[in-house]
């Protein structure tokens, strides 16, 4: 099993409610991530979990909140999210975070839409 | 910190070659990757160079990396319609912890 599974694939919320993303490997990887990528742009970097430990929050929003509740499972939790925050949210996973080639598999991602 | 940059568009017919260019300023760069994005989706991963060589070839694709100048493309010989996508190019850094840097990335058409 060499890939990476996100749930929903399409999620429509206001800007009152508290939804969660799911992302999931059966791959053996301990490092996870969470990626944010608007229209016509790259992704963007949000946390990355190495071991289940948050390792790095590039200074988001403490209305998104990451989760790893296992090496195969990354959640990331929403509430009173704004509308600039609709996006395409992607995951992916490596073996590891250190040493040397460590492909990052991403993936499908989670449309987000905040109305 | 890395910044990558990549030309927004490109245009070719089927059949003939496509060329998409890619900058980096990080000369520490380790690992220097191409990912495919079709509408919708996620990112795929087509193909990665390390820094130490200057060529790798991959059926229809090329990489051809110049460290000195900082640049790295990706040739796609024999582009077909199923390649329109849009490509970007990717950077780890040796103090980086394998996060990726992204390029602004290029949407290449293909013109049957």
């Amino acid at each position: 099993d060499t890939e990476v599974t996100q749930t929903p694939k399409h999620l429509v919320m206001g800007m009152t409610n508290k939804k969660s993303l799911k992302c999931e490997q059966h791959m053996g990887h301990r490092a996870m991530y969470w990626y944010k990528q608007k229209a016509k742009k790259p992704p963007e970097l949000m946390f990355v979990y190495s071991y289940e430990k948050l390792s790095i929050n590039e200074s988001v929003p403490s209305r998104f909140s990451p989760e790893c509740p296992n090496s195969s499972l990354l959640n990331l939790h929403l509430h009173a999210l704004q509308p600039e925050d609709s996006a395409l949210y992607l995951c992916a996973s490596s073996l590891t975070r250190q040493g040397s080639y460590n492909e990052q598999f991403f993936g499908p991602g989670t449309r987000l839409t905040v109305l | 910190g890395e910044d990558v940059e990549q030309s927004l568009f490109l245009s070719v017919r089927e059949g003939d070659s496509s060329v998409i260019n890619c900058t980096y300023t990080d000369s520490s760069s380790t690992y220097l990757y191409w990912y495919k994005q079709e509408p919708g989706a996620g990112l795929q991963l087509l193909t990665y160079i390390f820094s130490n060589m200057d060529m790798k070839q991959d059926q229809r694709l090329t990489v051809l990396l110049n460290k000195k100048d900082k640049h790295l493309s990706l040739r796609i010989a024999d582009t077909q319609t199923g390649d329109s996508a849009i490509y970007f190019c990717a950077a780890t850094t040796q103090t980086g912890a394998n996060n990726l840097f992204f390029g602004t990335g290029t949407r290449l058409t293909v013109i049957p």
